[in-house]
């Protein structure tokens, strides 16, 4: 079975500064697709970004981009120039291109300091 | 706002009352979902409704009783909770049902069984 784990359930950054959050993924496929969501305290969850496995190249949204290790299972999430507006519980999540349902993390809590 | 909106935002009620959640999606998807978030724990997937058919349940307890009259519409029928069932439901719907991408999340129903 596939899990996903996020090892940090909480982190802190500095306004402006630059924070990586980690999320590995136990599987035994070859081709599958890797998430980041953002839910903020509204308590609505936003894909922050996608991850194909067959491609080898990073995956960046403006100032949020992954570091994808597939040897090493490992999917961590940059978060450039830190923003208040960044505040959020950070979720990682797996899908096998198999399967339809998504497999989520518990979660990373991410608190900026102004 | 999001497109998809859930309520009431918050609901406590005692282990002998019957409740309902609602979610609406103003996105014209055609599927729709229901998650359960507890703290500190993965998000477990609920149940799965593909143009107003159920198309999974992940071995539900029967006290959770969905209910989907329309695409746009989608009920959690509540009664006889347990106090292990607080918890964040989140609703969701997606424009694909065959794969669960690109969700877009309600902000959820925080649920207190006391």
């Amino acid at each position: 079975a596939q899990t996903v784990t996020q090892s940090q359930p909480e982190m802190s950054v500095q306004e402006a500064e630059t924070v990586t959050l980690s999320c590995t993924y136990d599987t035994s496929e070859s081709d599958y697709y890797l998430f980041w969501y953002k839910q903020p305290p509204s308590r609505q969850m936003i894909l922050v970004i996608r991850q194909e496995a067959y491609k080898q190249q990073n995956a960046t949204e403006n100032r949020f981009s992954v570091n994808f290790q597939k040897a090493a299972k490992s999917f961590s999430l940059k978060i450039s120039d830190s923003q208040l507006g960044d505040a959020a519980m950070y979720f990682c999540a797996y899908r096998a291109s198999s399967a339809r349902q998504l497999t989520f993390g518990s979660g990373t809590q991410l608190t900026v300091l102004p | 706002e999001t497109g998809v909106t859930q309520t009431p935002r918050h609901l406590v009620m005692g282990m002998t009352n019957k409740k309902s959640l609602k979610c609406e999606q103003h996105l014209g998807h055609n599927a729709m979902y229901w998650y359960k978030q507890s703290a500190k724990k993965p998000l477990e997937l609920m149940f799965v409704y593909s143009l107003e058919e159920r198309v999974e349940n992940n071995s539900v307890p029967s006290r959770f009783s969905p209910e989907c009259p329309n695409s746009s519409h989608l009920f959690l029928h509540l009664h006889t909770l347990q106090p292990e069932d607080s918890a964040l439901y989140l609703c969701a719907s997606s424009q694909d049902p065959g794969y669960h991408e690109k969700l877009f999340f309600g902000s959820g129903t925080q649920l207190s069984v006391l």
